[in-house]
């Protein structure tokens, strides 16, 4: 089991430009989410999927970003027009069932918004 | 505010002795988690305690949950460099799943 993948690890980009993050869930698992976190705010949930619906996306900053799950083997999060203040590790996690406690997380990309 | 927050930023101890982290949440909870992260990697989940269960132990690890304080704590004996990580209590809202509520997280650093 590789566990919850995350591709890249690091992304530079321009202020202005797009982002796409990818997130490949543990096989299996129902559930996938997005955190995003920086040293001032600390971990900060952004959304999720259960069975690749879109579930709760309550944390996402409205205007740029989106997520997407359009199979049970990937997610995205796509930041459009990035701005310095995006820079920050996101998170992906997943978990198995509504019974699993444990939330499985990757080991995050790093963006950096220039 | 946060649902669950641990009540120490930092904390350093010498390899070999023993240390304790503390957390206070504000919800009803069915389980609160302990998680660990290391430099360059993500949160993975330590301990699981129940709301039903006043202590849990894994290995070196010893979890205790006091809901009528709405308080849990994480002790780790015989520490290792490799303990230095920050640690994290989480919570779910109630009994909800969906998303986790973390707190500020604990930086523990373990001296050589």
């Amino acid at each position: 089991n590789a566990g919850v993948i995350q591709t890249p690890r690091h992304k530079v980009t321009g202020k202005g430009q797009e982002a796409t993050l990818w997130c490949e869930p543990i096989s299996g698992h129902s559930a996938v989410f997005w955190y995003r976190q920086t040293i001032v705010q600390g971990l900060e949930f952004l959304t999720y999927f259960r069975n690749q619906a879109p579930i709760d996306d309550s944390g996402m900053p409205k205007e740029r970003f989106s997520a997407q799950m359009p199979n049970q083997s990937h997610s995205t999060l796509k930041i459009q027009s990035t701005q310095p203040q995006d820079s920050a590790v996101y998170l992906c996690a997943s978990s198995s069932d509504w019974g699993s406690y444990e939330q499985y997380f990757g080991p995050g990309t790093r963006l950096t918004v220039l | 505010s946060q649902l669950a927050e641990e009540n120490s930023w930092a904390l350093s101890v010498h390899e070999g002795e023993s240390v304790t982290v503390n957390c206070s949440y504000k919800t009803s909870i069915t389980a609160l988690q302990w998680y660990r992260q290391k430099s360059g990697k993500g949160p993975a989940q330590l301990i699981l305690i129940r709301s039903n269960e006043r202590e849990k132990r894994n290995g070196r690890l010893r979890a205790t949950l006091d809901t009528s304080s709405q308080s849990s704590s994480l002790s780790i004996t015989a520490t290792r460099c490799e303990d230095t990580a920050v640690y994290f209590c989480a919570t779910y809202r109630g009994s909800a799943l969906g998303r986790l509520h973390f707190g500020a997280g604990t930086q523990l650093i373990v001296i050589p």
